[in-house]
């Protein structure tokens, strides 16, 4: 199992450019969570989905981000237009069915806006 | 409603000294409750969790944690650090869908 996979690693843009995150989940999991890391705010949850579905996007900054599941094996969390202040670490967590299993997060894509 | 409060946001200790994590918790329901790891520029990582049962939680890597309903605490430990132990470690509660995270507790082992 390759594990969670994320991609870019490292994503540097300019300021008001269009940014996509990209989330390849686990296969067989069944839930998909976006996190945002800072060293002001810490771990923060974005919004997360259930079997494709969006359940709660309370954690959305503002309109500017939005994220989809169009199918299990792919999300996509996107920020337009990019702010200096969404410069930080976003990660992509997936959960087992069974919640007993805990999550496991990917790697993180850097995300850097000048 | 649940939360997590980690009481230190670092720990310095040196290397084969004992260590120990502060983790409180808050949850108006049957919680679930997590410690994850993160060295430098990767993910997050499961050390271990309690569910039910045993109060005395085993993980990875030589560390556990004891369940403590009365003080609502989930404090993390390891009897001899290492210098790889050298990460950050985040305690969080969990109910059936989603999971919150406390700040993180900063591990420095000083050789």
């Amino acid at each position: 199992d390759a594990g969670v996979i994320q991609s870019p690693r490292h994503e540097v843009t300019e300021m008001g450019q269009e940014v996509t995150l990209r989330c390849k989940p686990i296969s067989g999991h069944d839930y998909l969570f976006w996190y945002r890391q800072t060293m002001m705010r810490g771990l923060e949850l974005l919004i997360y989905f259930n079997n494709n579905v969006p359940i709660d996007d309370s954690g959305m900054p503002e309109d500017r981000f939005s994220a989809k599941m169009p199918n299990a094996s792919f999300s996509t969390l996107k920020i337009q237009p990019s702010e200096p202040r969404d410069s930080a670490v976003y990660f992509c967590a997936s959960r087992a069915p069974d919640s007993n299993y805990g999550y496991t997060f990917g790697s993180g894509t850097r995300l850097t806006v000048v | 409603a649940q939360s997590v409060t980690q009481l230190d946001s670092q720990v310095p200790v040196f290397e084969e000294a004992p260590v120990e994590l502060r983790c409180n918790y808050s949850s108006s329901v049957s919680v679930y409750l997590f410690w994850y790891v993160q060295y430098p520029n990767q993910g997050l990582q499961l050390l271990l969790k309690y569910l039910s049962g045993s109060t005395l939680v085993k993980g990875i890597n030589g560390f556990e944690a004891e369940f403590n309903k009365s003080q609502t605490s989930f404090h993390l430990r390891k009897p001899s650090v290492h210098i790889s132990d050298t990460a950050e470690y985040f305690c969080a509660v969990g109910g059936y869908q989603k999971v919150t995270f406390g700040t993180g507790t900063k591990l420095q082992v000083i050789p």
